[in-house]
């Protein structure tokens, strides 16, 4: 079975530091980009960036709200990808999802997400 | 920044069919996917590259791009596809989302 299972998610202070793990297993992780998507309470869905495969030089792509802030990366040997995040704000709260990408084919597999809250 | 505009809510009798639209500059020219998500799930895509189905999404989901909107459109509404739907599209390497519109099946 495909399976994408996020972890890391918890509560933060504002400007600190935490870091989203997303363990994949039924496919070959290495060969797939994958992103991350957020909620926010109540909102709907934004873009946080992607990592694209080895194959295609395992570059990210950030959105601007996230950028130089935010770094995706991956362990192709545990299937696993990271969602790295720094000087974090209150409006990052959200569910952070972890997604299979593939540009023009969009994002065909979804963790079950996991719960960022950024407050004092 | 580009941006993708959704009607916030639609509402459908069952078994009628419910259209869901999704406008950007020059939409037609780009990719677009939809997104279910029901109350306390993660999102499926439905639909890919305008119109495809992924395997094991129901017949009755269709999708069409052209000019600046893109459709969806569930065929025989069903009470299970009251949900939330997003669009999806890129610019340049970006991924955008629509703002969402919850389908209402009444």
């Amino acid at each position: 079975e495909v399976q994408l299972v996020e972890s890391g998610g918890g509560l933060v202070q504002p400007g600190r530091s935490l870091r989203l793990s997303c363990t994949a297993s039924g496919f070959t992780f290495g060969d797939y980009a994958m992103s991350w998507v957020r909620q926010a309470p109540g909102k709907g869905l934004e873009w946080v960036g992607f990592i694209r495969s080895k194959a295609y030089g395992g570059t990210t792509e950030y959105a601007a709200s996230v950028k130089g802030r935010f770094t995706i990366s991956r362990d192709d040997s545990k299937s696993i990808a990271y969602l790295q995040m720094n000087s974090l704000k209150t409006e990052d709260t959200a569910v952070y999802y972890c997604t299979s990408y593939s540009s023009g084919f969009g994002m065909d597999v979804w963790g079950q997400g996991t719960t960022v809250t950024v407050s004092s | 920044s580009y941006e993708l505009t959704q009607p916030p809510s639609v509402s459908v009798s069952p078994g009628q069919t419910a259209s869901i639209t999704c406008s950007g500059d020059k939409l037609g020219d780009k990719y677009a996917c939809w997104y279910q998500q029901k109350p306390g799930q993660s999102p499926v895509l439905v639909i890919y590259q305008d119109s495809k189905r992924p395997s094991g999404i129901p017949e009755r989901f269709s999708g069409s791009n052209s000019g600046n909107t893109a459709t969806l459109t569930i065929s025989g509404t069903q009470a299970m596809d009251e949900a939330d739907y997003y669009c999806q599209a890129w610019d340049s390497i970006s991924v955008v989302f629509g703002g969402g519109t919850k389908l209402t099946v009444l």
